[in-house]
């Protein structure tokens, strides 16, 4: 069965550094989106991603987060300059079309220290 | 909308008893909705969908009812097993509107 997944399962960074979080979204599918989520708390929304350019962003998505899709397959999250309150799981997902279901990957653990 | 905190409700069952885990969604334009379940430690996993047209879906063991009058979705789970225990979150998109929007989380813990 096709899935999305995310590199790396867990990344530990230092504040100030710059981090990637990479994905590969499922194969067929054009919509690409990133979600966090802070230990115990819900699923929040950060950004969608279609036709190669941002198609909605969320407050959290402020000048220190960007996505790319480089090629054909790999979607990533850039935090330029991480903070301790970036620490969180995040996820990727993508879906066939922008309001048929989400496919979501196992996530990336992201501790600042 | 939800306020967001530490403390997720909590449903407990008996393995074997049916479950009802309920939402209640904000936005009235909201035509789309999702049943996600999240093991720890993992993602949230697509169990169940509906669209505002509808207000039953049944799928395999999990049925879905939308209550659009008073903005409200249930998932139901028939004879509950110790692999169902997870945290349960509900999302709502608007077509046109591309992000899923989820709800707080519910945990459900199934005593064997």
């Amino acid at each position: 069965e096709p899935e999305v997944t995310q590199t790396p399962s867990h990344q530990v960074t230092q504040m100030g550094q710059e981090v990637i979080l990479r994905c590969v979204p499922i194969s067929n599918h054009l919509y690409f989106y990133w979600y966090r989520q802070i230990l115990g708390q819900k699923v929040e929304f950060l950004v969608s991603f279609y036709n190669n350019e941002i198609s909605e962003k969320s407050e959290i998505f402020d000048d220190q987060f960007s996505v790319e899709r480089p090629d054909g397959s790999n979607f990533t999250l850039k935090i330029r300059s991480t903070k301790l309150e970036d620490s969180a799981m995040y996820f990727c997902a993508s879906s066939e079309m922008e309001d048929t279901e989400a496919f979501f990957g196992q996530g990336t653990r992201l501790t600042v220290v | 909308g939800e306020s967001v905190g530490l403390h997720l409700p909590t449903l407990s069952v008996q393995e074997g008893d049916n479950s009802i885990i309920n939402c209640a969604y904000s936005n009235s334009a909201s035509d789309y909705f999702i049943w996600y379940k999240q093991e720890s430690g993992k993602g949230p996993q697509f169990i169940i969908d509906i669209r505002s047209n509808m207000d039953k879906r049944q799928g395999q063991r999990v049925t879905v009812l939308l209550n659009k009058t008073v903005k409200h979705l249930s998932l139901q789970i028939a004879a509950t097993q110790p692999g169902d225990s997870a945290v349960y979150f509900c999302a709502e998109n608007m077509q046109g509107n591309t992000p899923l929007v989820f709800g707080k989380g519910t945990r459900l813990s199934v005593i064997a």
